[in-house]
């Protein structure tokens, strides 16, 4: 099956500071989609890209699909202790649209 | 709004017990899955239903883990017996259709999980 994989593991910013991860897969994907994930909860369902090179905004979120589709990434602007949480990409394949997870990058943000 | 919802919350047991999990998806979604968190990784799928029947089931530990969804609405996950590494979260995530739509993925809805630890 596909994997998908994410860099950084972890990130410590102070806040205010901007935030990025990347996720990468070896293949070629005909979608990503991101998840937020709160320490204790559950994944939240953020944005879906399935068009090459496709750039995606919400406030301070900005979210890119590569020319390739074969990797993606997410930034966030002027980070906030709000956002302190893990994200995954994620990517589904198959007519039943299997959903196969990153490995999720850990944000902290110090206030 | 409407939620997906998991019980128990959480679980504790020893190891060689059963236990069963309970998710009743959002109304009117055909499509549930269950997942595995392990703490620190990403959600693995262990089965995914569309209506009463499996569609995936390739990851599931089968000799047991089993899962229903008999008519098509809530499901159960059972693990008998249970073993040291199956402490994790499980997540069970519905969707209104599952299938490609032409534009990508159906979106997912999680429930809170439950916890469980195995002693």
């Amino acid at each position: 099956g596909q994997q998908v994989m994410q860099i950084p593991q972890y990130q410590h910013v102070q806040e205010g500071e901007d935030f990025t991860t990347y996720c990468n897969s070896s293949t070629t994907l005909s979608n990503i989609q991101w998840y937020k994930q709160r320490p204790g909860g559950h994944p939240v369902f953020l944005i879906q890209l399935v068009k090459s090179g496709e750039v995606k905004k919400q406030k301070r979120l900005t979210f890119q699909f590569g020319e390739a589709k074969k990797n993606s990434s997410l930034h966030i602007t002027a980070t906030q202790t709000t956002d302190v949480g893990t994200y995954f990409c994620a990517s589904s394949s198959g007519g039943y649209q299997k959903v196969t997870f990153g490995t999720g990058t850990k944000l902290q943000v110090i206030p | 709004e409407a939620e997906v919802a998991q019980s128990p919350r959480y679980k504790i047991t020893e190891k060689s017990q059963a236990v069963a999990f309970w998710c009743d998806p959002i109304s009117g979604h055909a499509t549930l899955y269950w997942y595995r968190q392990i703490l620190g990784q990403g959600p693995e799928l262990l089965v995914q239903f569309q209506d009463e029947s499996v569609v995936d089931d390739s990851q599931l530990p089968k000799d047991r883990f089993s899962a229903e969804r008999l008519k098509g609405v809530d499901s159960t996950l059972k693990i008998q017996p249970a073993e040291l590494g199956d402490s994790a979260m499980y997540l069970c995530a519905s969707s209104l259709v599952g299938q490609e739509l032409g534009f990508g993925a159906d979106t997912q809805y999680f429930g809170p999980g439950t916890r469980l630890t195995v002693l």
